[in-house]
Parts: C-alpha cells; structure tokens; sequence
C-alpha cells in the first residue's frame, strides 16, 4: 500500500458524460500529480499540483481540469467524455515539488466510456 | 522538453537468465533517472533509481547503469524469476527542476519458467 487513495476503483459511463476522479496523498505529501495510462500506452503526464497551487502542466485536454484542496486531496475533473478517454488514471505523490523526489502512485482509476 | 525512448517494448527470457532494457533521454540536463515496476492490474511502483553522480547503483539482482555521456541508461536484471514478469518504465527529470519525470513507454518483461 503506497498511502496515496483513488476513489472510484472503476467507473463506467457514456460519451458526453462529466467525472470526477479524487485522490488523498500520502500522509505530509504537499505535491499531486495525474497521469493517464492508455492500453499499451506509457504513463502520460496530465497535471502537478503543489500546496494547492498548480506547478506543472501536461498533455491535459481543455475538457479536463484539476485542482487540489487545502486538504491536499485532489480532483480531477474530465467532461464531455468520448471513447478514446477511456484509460487509467493515476494519481501520485511526493512530499515535495521539485523533481528527483520519489512519487509514488495510487491504485489507479479504471475509467470506460461506452 | 525532455523525450525518454525506452527499448525493448516487449521482452522475453528464460528463468534465471539476466534481462535488460535500455533508455535514452534528451535533455542533458536531466540528472535523476528511476526505474518503475508495473504488475498487471496494479499500480507502478518504485524499484531503484540513480543519480548522475553515480555510474551504477546496484541493489541485489537487480542494477542501473547510466551513461552520461551518450545520454543513457539501462536496467539489468539477473538471475529473473517469474515474479519478475511486469511491465518497466524509466524516466528522466531534474532533480530541483519544475518538471516533473518523464517516462519511457514501457518494457513488458516475461519470464518463461
């Protein structure tokens, strides 16, 4: 167990639909990121999040956005969903910002669009 | 920005032979380089990493090795076991840098017993 908690484990919905995907850190990690697994696709960078503040930004779409809480939790927010989003998204931390500190990532979010 | 290739995407051993996947990076910056484990259906997960002060690092049957020079590095397992069977990835970023690691597409691993 990393620590780092994703919330659903598997989602399944339609095209056009809007979901949000959540994620808790590790506890005393400032630093979220997302990324996105599609089948035989490496680990695409989406997003960073770093005490609240956005610190770095991907390959996200504009139909996607995150944002991280005062509690440090993070969601991720994906609408007018189409078939080729359907992917694994992970969520994963880091106690601090910059690089070259360990991340470790969470279970993953299935989600299927049909 | 940094661009990691990794190959091979897919490779197959037999047990107890040794295993090897090599990555490049772009950025000559880029001075922190880990090595992550993928288990079907599980989360990747942390197996070594160096840092470009080092050329090697070793960690029991399983080493990384980093050219500097030539802009690689590479991952050696020996000795695999089927429980090695996973899918790897490198990545490269800079440590104190404000991007974060960027990864390679993926190696998947198969040990045949």
């Amino acid at each position: 167990d990393s620590g780092v908690t994703q919330t659903p484990k598997h989602l399944i919905t339609a095209t056009g639909q809007r979901v949000t995907l959540r994620c808790s850190p590790r506890s005393g990690d400032l630093s979220v990121y997302w990324y996105q697994q599609s089948l035989d696709q490496g680990l695409q960078f989406l997003i960073q999040y770093y005490n609240g503040e956005e610190r770095a930004k991907g390959n996200i779409l504009e139909r996607f956005s995150a944002q991280q809480f005062p509690d440090l939790h993070s969601e991720l927010n994906l609408s007018s969903l189409e078939l080729g989003d359907s992917a694994l998204y992970f969520c994963a931390s880091s106690a601090e910002a910059a690089s070259g500190n360990t991340i470790y990532f969470g279970e993953g979010s299935w989600l299927t669009v049909v | 920005g940094e661009n990691v290739e990794q190959h091979p995407s897919t490779l197959s051993v037999q047990e107890g032979d040794s295993a090897v996947i090599k990555c490049t990076y772009s950025d000559s910056a880029s001075n922190y380089f880990p090595w992550y484990k993928q288990e079907l259906g599980k989360r990747p997960q942390l197996i070594i990493d160096i840092r470009s002060n080092v050329g090697e690092k070793k960690d029991q049957r399983i080493a990384v090795t980093l050219n500097k020079t030539a802009k690689h590095f590479s991952l050696h397992i020996t000795e695999t076991q089927p429980e090695d069977s996973a899918v790897y990835f490198c990545a490269a970023s800079l440590i104190l840098g404000n991007t974060p690691l960027v990864f390679g597409k993926g190696t998947r691993l198969s040990v045949i017993a």
